[in-house]
């Protein structure tokens, strides 16, 4: 399987200053059709998981453009330009290339 | 509105058999992949298994030989099975469109 490490496993931000977290996978994520199915999902406290971005740097709809994510074959990487309250929770990388798919451990954004 | 709910028991004796209906409204399951992912408390996330739009399963092999997902498209409901539960098996099991969006969860406690 593949093994998606996160890091930090932590991260305190102040409101307004940026954040950034890191994903490495165990095994290049470029499919056999070209694309690399590398996902950013944030769980809020008490909630469902939201994806917020797919194909490495693509935005699902209504999410801010604060977020992004960059990266390629093994090393992917999601900032977030300003954060804000609502922000806060557990970050979490997918890979959807190879089966099964595999989730990194999780980040936690806390507010400073 | 794209809606997915699961349902299901929430307490299951252990060596049973774990049975949840997620249940949609707003989309076909011809046109939309449904995953199934789990998380235990307080603890990451599992990816368990898709059912395609035409039908065809991928499973986790950790999970593979307990696990079914099967659908009825007249209903607009796809099926999780999954058998020989033990204490490692509790968590909250969620229901997912194409990774986007998230049903609630459905707390599962295995205890006799």
């Amino acid at each position: 399987d593949v093994v998606m490490t996160q890091t930090p496993v932590s991260l305190s931000v102040a409101i307004g200053q940026p954040a950034s977290i890191s994903c490495k996978s165990s095994q290049s994520l470029v499919h056999s059709d070209g694309k690399t199915y590398l996902n950013w999902l944030l769980q809020r406290p008490g909630q469902s998981p939201k994806r917020l971005i797919y194909l490495v740097s693509k935005l699902d709809s209504g999410i801010p453009d604060r977020f992004s994510g960059s990266g390629s074959e093994t090393d992917f990487t999601l900032k977030i330009s300003r954060v804000e309250a609502d922000d806060l929770g557990v970050y979490y990388c997918l890979q959807g290339t190879h089966f099964p798919y595999t989730f990194g451990a999780g980040t936690k954004l806390e507010l400073k | 509105q794209v809606q997915l709910k699961e349902s299901g028991p929430g307490l299951v004796q252990p060596s049973q058999t774990l049975s949840l209906t997620c249940t949609v409204s707003g989309f076909s399951l011809t046109s939309y992949n449904v995953h199934w992912v789990r998380q235990p408390t307080g603890k990451g996330l599992e990816w368990m298994g898709i059912i395609w739009t035409g039908g065809n399963t991928d499973y986790n092999s950790a999970l593979k030989s307990r696990l079914s997902i099967s659908r009825d498209t007249s209903k607009s409901q796809v099926f999780l099975k999954m058998n020989s539960l033990q204490t490692e098996d509790i968590a909250t099991y969620y229901c997912v469109r194409d990774l986007t969006n998230w049903a609630q969860g459905v707390m599962v406690t295995v205890s006799s």
